[in-house]
């Protein structure tokens, strides 16, 4: 596609519900990279992927959170047992290259709400 | 760790004027520097993207300038308008990646 796609736009989960997260890359881009903004706060970035495999995981929580990018199908990322501090809007964006020497595209988000 | 900070964080000025927001990073070995808007509840929309051998990419009403020396861009909005209102974020890509700054919020008075 020609956009990032990111679905579903809302998601609403109880504390200690699992959520699972999907974002399609353009067609093309190698790059995957996810981040969670907070309240509309700074970006924090989780965890790339280049292709299939992970590129850089230095953002990503140790516990409970898991990302995958498998072949013909959207990446994904997964969030076990949510808590309420994982209310956010986790956005994914898409790249040629994984150390930014071209434009990064991003998706609309995706917004999390844990109650 | 990579830093990118913007200034101001916050910004009110009245519509017609020109303003400049600014972005600076530690590490002047960037390969790029991209700025986005993000309205209210809104994803990001790419703004401008400014390779390293570039010093300047204009579109428009918006300027950004990018000086790798001393570790800053600007973003240079003229003759703003209501419809500026939004935060504005620079984001910064190296060989470790992408860093975004915090962002600028502005708003214009109509």
């Amino acid at each position: 596609g020609e956009e990032v796609a990111q679905t579903p736009k809302h998601l609403v989960r109880g504390e200690g519900q699992k959520a699972k997260l999907y974002c399609a890359p353009i067609k093309g881009h190698s790059y995957v990279f996810w981040y969670q903004q907070v309240l509309k706060n700074e970006f924090k970035f989780l965890i790339s992927f280049q292709n299939e495999n992970v590129f850089d995981e230095t953002g990503m929580p140790k516990e409970r959170f898991s990302a995958k990018c498998l072949p013909n199908s959207p990446c994904s990322l997964e969030i076990q047992a949510t808590k309420l501090e994982d209310s956010a809007v986790y956005f994914c964006a898409s790249s040629q290259s994984g150390t930014g020497g071209t434009e990064a595209f991003f998706g609309q988000g995706t917004r999390l709400t844990v109650v | 760790k990579q830093e990118v900070t913007q200034i101001p964080a916050a910004l009110s000025v009245p519509e017609g004027e020109n303003l400049v927001l600014n972005c600076s990073f530690t590490d002047s070995a960037i390969y790029n520097l991209q700025w986005f808007r993000q309205d209210p509840g809104k994803g990001l929309t790419s703004l401008l993207l400014i390779q390293s051998s570039q010093r300047e990419q204009t579109s428009g009403r918006l300027n950004a300038s990018l000086d790798k020396s001393s570790g800053r861009s600007t973003l240079y909005i003229a003759a703003s308008q209501p419809g500026d209102s939004a935060t504005y974020l620079c984001n910064r890509g190296g060989a470790d990646g992408l860093t975004f700054g915090k962002g600028t919020h502005l708003i214009i008075q109509p």
